[in-house]
């Protein structure tokens, strides 16, 4: 158990919804990260945010947002929903910003989103 | 842009082998390497990383390999098991950003 914790697990929607995957990072933690995982494309990073900040970002589409709340738990939007949005995504969490080596980046479980 | 690969898509390997799996990268400026272990339905582990100050690493059972001049790295895992079996992806990290960029991955299958 990494200490990230990502809900839902499982989330079956149609076409135009919107969704919204929430993350809680490790205990201290306080960069949370999004990446999607899909069979064709692999892990690609959306976006990061800092102690409540967006730091960096990634392949993440307009149709995408997300924030990251005070109590540092993260929420990631999923908007006008297609059938290519069906992928894996996870959260992830890191004591530090970055910038340094050695600043390990834990992974939660992920949540499957599949789109009808 | 740069990125990170993975010279093969599987390995097979018997229980009890050494198994090597291979990363290729590109950027020049990535100064820290991870490499991450995905089990079915899971999220990414993470299994050892690496600075590039270093040419190698030993954990428990596992060993990274950093060659700098050619821009590749390896993960050795000794005396492989069944629940080894995985996906093996490296990362690199550029120096100054906190974001990983992740390579295609290896599916490690191990025969009993």
């Amino acid at each position: 158990d990494s200490g990230v914790t990502q809900t839902p697990k499982h989330l079956i929607t149609a076409t135009g919804q919107r969704v919204t995957l929430r993350c809680s990072p490790r205990s201290g933690d306080l960069s949370v990260y999004w990446y999607q995982q899909s069979l064709d494309q692999g892990l690609q990073f959306l976006i990061q945010y800092y102690n409540g900040e967006e730091r960096a970002k990634g392949n993440i589409l307009e149709r995408f947002s997300a924030q990251q709340f005070p109590d540092l738990h993260s929420e990631l939007n999923l908007s006008s929903l297609e059938l290519g949005d069906s992928a894996l995504y996870f959260c992830a969490s890191s004591v530090e910003d970055g910038g340094s080596s050695g600043n390990t980046i834990y992974f939660g479980e992920g949540s499957w989103l599949t789109v009808v | 842009g740069e990125s990170v690969g993975l010279h093969l898509p599987t390995l097979s390997v018997q229980e009890g082998d050494n198994s090597i799996i291979n990363c290729a990268y590109s950027n020049s400026a990535s100064d820290y390497f991870i490499w991450y272990k995905q089990e079915s339905g899971k999220g990414p582990q993470f299994i050892i990383d690496i600075r590039s100050n270093m040419d190698k690493r030993q954990g428990q059972r596992v060993t990274v390999l950093l060659n700098k001049t050619v821009k590749h790295l390896s993960l050795q895992i000794a005396a492989t098991q069944p629940g080894d079996s995985a996906v093996y992806f490296c990362a690199e990290r550029s120096s100054g950003y906190s974001t990983l960029t992740f390579g295609k991955g290896t599916m490690l299958l191990v025969s009993p």
